[in-house]
């Protein structure tokens, strides 16, 4: 079985400070980890994903993430944070059945820049 | 190149009815996924189809049904609605059904059941 965790439900960071989302996995085998962004009444925007090589990626809007195998983390970061950054952040691990395509989702941490 | 669409944006049924959302993916995109988003429930997994053949299901009931096209269009269906089906229901469509793949999702259905 595969699923992530996404341990706090709200962060709240200044406008300029770095800001941080966390996100934990549990998976059989290598995992396949996606970030995904949701503003209001809109679906969901991919971000960045972890497939394979470098721990860290680099994705949409300045945003990166660090994957860490021994602590099976793929936390999301982005060195300064802007107003517009503001919304709802998803981590999602990929299923294994070859040829699936499903993702399972974390619940979800709602980021708020205050200005 | 244009992103998903899905109509209708917003639906309200009354419960017992049935209701079919639609879904256009992402030009050249064979793999489309359809997810439900409840404040409750979060993101789940309904089914996904590739060249017109579902391949995954997740867990939910009978009622829950979808087809997709030869043009690679979907379309979910939902019967005998309940008042536990009021959701917002998105679909993903990616290039195709290799796990690598990021999946790019629709504004979503908002579908309303009283």
């Amino acid at each position: 079985a595969q699923s992530v965790a996404q341990p706090e439900d709200q962060v709240n960071v200044a406008e300029g400070n770095p800001l941080t989302v966390k996100c934990t996995y549990s998976v059989s085998g290598n995992p396949y980890l996606f970030w995904y962004v949701q503003y209001p009444n809109r679906g969901l925007q991919f971000l960045l994903k972890y497939i394979t090589g470098d721990n860290l990626v680099k994705g949409s809007y300045g945003f990166e993430a660090e994957f860490n195998k021994s602590q099976t983390s793929f936390h999301l970061k982005k060195p300064s944070a802007l107003v517009s950054d503001s919304a709802l952040y998803f981590c999602a691990v990929r299923a294994l059945q070859t040829g699936a395509n499903n993702l399972f989702f974390g619940t979800g941490t709602r980021l708020t820049v205050i200005p | 190149k244009a992103g998903v669409t899905q109509t209708p944006r917003y639906l309200i049924k009354t419960r017992g009815q049935q209701v079919t959302l639609s879904c256009s993916p992402i030009s050249g995109h064979r793999s489309v996924s359809w997810y439900q988003q409840t404040p409750g429930q979060g993101l789940q997994f309904l089914f996904e189809y590739f060249s017109e053949t579902q391949r995954n299901k997740g867990n939910f009931p009978g009622r829950f049904s979808g087809r997709q096209f030869s043009n690679s269009r979907s379309e979910m269906n939902v019967s005998t609605l309940e008042l536990g089906d009021s959701a917002l229901y998105l679909c993903a469509s990616s290039f195709s059904g290799g796990a690598i793949y990021e999946q790019y999702f629709g504004p979503g259905t908002r579908l309303t059941v009283t």
